[in-house]
């Protein structure tokens, strides 16, 4: 069975900072992978994708991930966080095109001071 | 696009009465899915449809708790009776055609059964 492992409840970054948040699945062929971002009272948005290809995936508001498989990860980074990247990130997969389960991790809270 | 739209947003309850949660997905999506968000099992998936049937009800945890879809743009989630242990954040999404390639969620219903 499917499994992803998001290893930090809660990361706390100064605005500016670099961010990485890390996200390790379990899956034994090629996985689809998303990122997805929960703002406090709201549902989740798709931050980015990787389905195949180059494995450094852009997405949206700045951030980006990289699939590695020799690690089981797809860690996601921002080069300099904004007060506004406060929220749950959460990280999921999938096993591939025409599956409907979508796994997803417990999340990793983000906060940023000021 | 209004997006996704659950209602109500916030539903409190006493143990043993019906609940009932609605959803109207994006027009033009032909996938539904309803989840649910625990702090401890995190986001889980319940049920999902495709064009109003339901394929999977798999992770709907008990009898007590039934899923409906009459039409395209409406769907419902019936908890009868509802326990304590029900009280979590329940989230409707819709899709497009393929599954994988992006999911839209609504902005959950807060359920509190006392």
């Amino acid at each position: 069975a499917q499994s992803v492992t998001q290893p930090d409840i809660h990361i706390t970054v100064s605005e500016g900072a670099s961010l990485e948040l890390r996200c390790n699945y379990s899956y034994g062929a090629t996985p689809y992978l998303f990122w997805y971002v929960q703002s406090p009272g709201q549902g989740l948005q798709l931050l980015l994708k990787y389905f195949s290809g180059d494995t450094l995936v852009q997405g949206i508001k700045g951030f980006e991930a990289e699939f590695k498989r020799s690690q089981s990860s797809f860690n996601l980074r921002k080069p300099s966080v904004h007060w506004s990247d406060a929220a749950e990130y959460f990280c999921a997969v999938c096993s591939g095109a025409g599956s409907y389960q979508l796994t997803f991790g417990k999340g990793t809270k983000l906060s940023v001071i000021p | 696009d209004a997006g996704v739209i659950q209602s109500p947003r916030h539903e409190v309850t006493e143990m043993g009465q019906e609940v009932t949660l609605r959803c109207k997905p994006i027009s033009g999506h032909d996938y539904l899915f309803w989840y649910r968000q625990t702090m401890m099992r995190g986001l889980e998936l319940l049920i999902y449809f495709n064009n109003n049937v339901p394929i999977d009800d798999s992770g709907m945890p008990e009898d007590r708790f039934s899923a409906k879809m009459p039409n395209a743009s409406f769907s419902t989630l019936k908890i009868q009776p509802s326990e304590p242990r029900d009280s979590a954040v329940y989230f409707c999404a819709s899709s497009p055609g393929r599954y994988n390639e992006k999911l839209f969620f609504g902005s959950g219903t807060q359920l509190s059964v006392l």
